[in-house]
């Protein structure tokens, strides 16, 4: 199993700003996941981060809206640029170890 | 394209009942991992199981089962004397897996399904 940790849980920011999300493992894993949660909707994968590579992205979702960090097997930044009201969620980082174990959540309100 | 339906969007049952979730996916890999997740209103994501494709024998854990039926592209989650700890939105998945590894890939979610036990 992985324990993962994200760290800020939750913050409230301004339109216009960025935040970024750390979250971190507690072994080395190859591959991690950052999942969008928008209000009483499902996850939904904003990109794949690998150690080494580039992040993938989903459709719909561009780097430089959400870039992202992956500097070793065990950690991982999300950022949120630019915000908007509409970028209020809850953004999930997971890790791949056989399953996949999510952190629990950073919850953003963008006003 | 892969994809997760699960069709019931809210469920509502009273205490010790047993309810069944349902969970019906399409993919055309040979290889692939389904999930159950549980996120109770603290938000955070709970592994329930996973189950690869090659393996179609249910499973019971406690009060917790599951079917998959491959024939009919399903895998059906029970739980037995339901409890009010058991009030959660539930989300079936389904990944590819990874090249080369057991790992999986990314995950698909259904819609989810929210369940709300009554005492």
């Amino acid at each position: 199993s992985a324990v993962i940790s994200q760290k800020p849980s939750r913050d409230i920011c301004q339109r216009g700003t960025s935040l970024t999300i750390q979250c971190q493992v507690d072994s080395q894993v190859t591959m991690m996941f950052w999942y969008r949660q928008q209000p009483g909707q499902s996850l939904t994968l904003i990109a794949t981060a690998n150690q080494g590579s580039e992040a993938t992205y989903e459709s719909g979702f561009v780097i430089d809206k959400f870039p992202i960090s992956r500097p070793n097997l065990t950690f991982s930044t999300l950022t949120v640029s630019n915000m908007s009201p509409e970028d209020s969620s809850i953004y999930l980082c997971s890790a791949s170890v056989e399953t996949q174990y999510f952190g629990p959540g950073t919850r953003l309100l963008v006003l | 394209a892969q994809k997760v339906t699960q069709a019931q969007t809210e469920i509502s049952v009273v205490e010790k009942e047993d309810v069944t979730l349902d969970c019906v996916y399409e993919t055309r890999d040979t290889t692939y991992y389904l999930f159950w997740y549980k996120q109770p209103p603290s938000g955070e994501l709970v592994f329930l199981i996973r189950r690869n494709s090659f393996d179609e024998q249910n499973e019971i854990s406690g009060r917790y089962s599951w079917n998959f039926q491959k024939s009919t592209s399903s895998f059906n989650f029970t739980i037995t004397a339901s409890q009010v700890v058991d009030s959660a939105v539930y989300f079936c998945a389904l990944s590819e897996a990874a090249y080369g590894s057991s790992n999986t890939g990314k995950l698909i979610f259904g819609q989810g399904t929210t369940l709300q036990v009554k005492p």
